[in-house]
């Protein structure tokens, strides 16, 4: 079992919809969770980056995490045609003695106008 | 601040070749890491620098790899001997000491023929 799980999808909706993005994972020790959107043949860019649990928003996003069931959450709402990329899940472990990220596969979103 | 640039974008080489890959960070970031990112994957980490020192190596890096980061500003990545497993892309990431929170490169893709 990999550390995160992650739907890869493909995800299709029409432009205007709430979207939800879901990981899951198995190490406790997890305790930063990020979001990051990855156009296709460019660079992770962070979205949200929250810690431990609770709901952060900024703008049209809104970043869940629930760590009694080790689930992490991205809504998008009023989704736009330039929301289409692949979302990626990303969580560091705190305990370590580095900062790496532990990433999901990703899930590719199309949003059809 | 530009951000994290990445030289070359595009590498084809054929199998056996050397090929070496350059990561300049957000200027003041004592942290820089490199990530391999296959077809329909995450990234994966593969190693981290703070300041000059690589502090963690993942199994992933075999001998062929070798990163470095001299003077503690920009970092190369060189892979010997080329296999056609190690088609894929190579992101980079920096962050500050104070925030660690990582932002990425735009990658180079490799593609061994």
């Amino acid at each position: 079992q990999k550390e995160v799980e992650q739907d890869p999808g493909p995800l299709s909706v029409p432009e205007g919809a709430i979207v939800s993005l879901n990981c899951t994972y198995s190490n406790s020790a997890f305790q930063y969770f990020m979001w990051y959107r990855q156009y296709s043949r460019k660079g992770p860019e962070l979205l949200m980056y929250t810690y431990s649990s609770g709901n952060k928003e900024d703008g049209r996003f809104t970043a869940q995490v629930d760590k009694s069931s080790k689930y992490i959450s991205l809504f998008i709402r009023d989704s736009q045609p330039s929301d289409s990329a692949t979302y990626l899940c990303a969580m560091i472990n705190s305990g370590g003695s580095n900062y790496k990220l532990t990433f999901g596969k990703g899930t590719l979103l199309t949003v059809n106008p | 601040d530009t951000g994290v640039s990445q030289d070359p974008r595009h590498k084809i080489t054929k199998r056996g070749q050397n090929v070496t890959f350059r990561c300049d960070p957000i200027s003041e970031h004592n942290r820089l890491y490199w990530y391999r990112q296959t077809l329909g994957q995450g990234p994966e980490f593969l190693t981290y620098f703070q300041n000059e020192a690589q502090l963690e190596k993942s199994r992933l890096l075999s001998d062929r790899f070798s990163a470095e980061r001299p003077k503690g500003s920009f970092s190369t990545l060189e892979i010997q001997r080329t296999e056609q497993g190690d088609s894929a892309m190579y992101l980079c990431a920096s962050s500050s000491l104070t925030d660690g929170t990582q932002y990425f490169g735009p990658g180079t893709r490799l593609l061994v023929l």
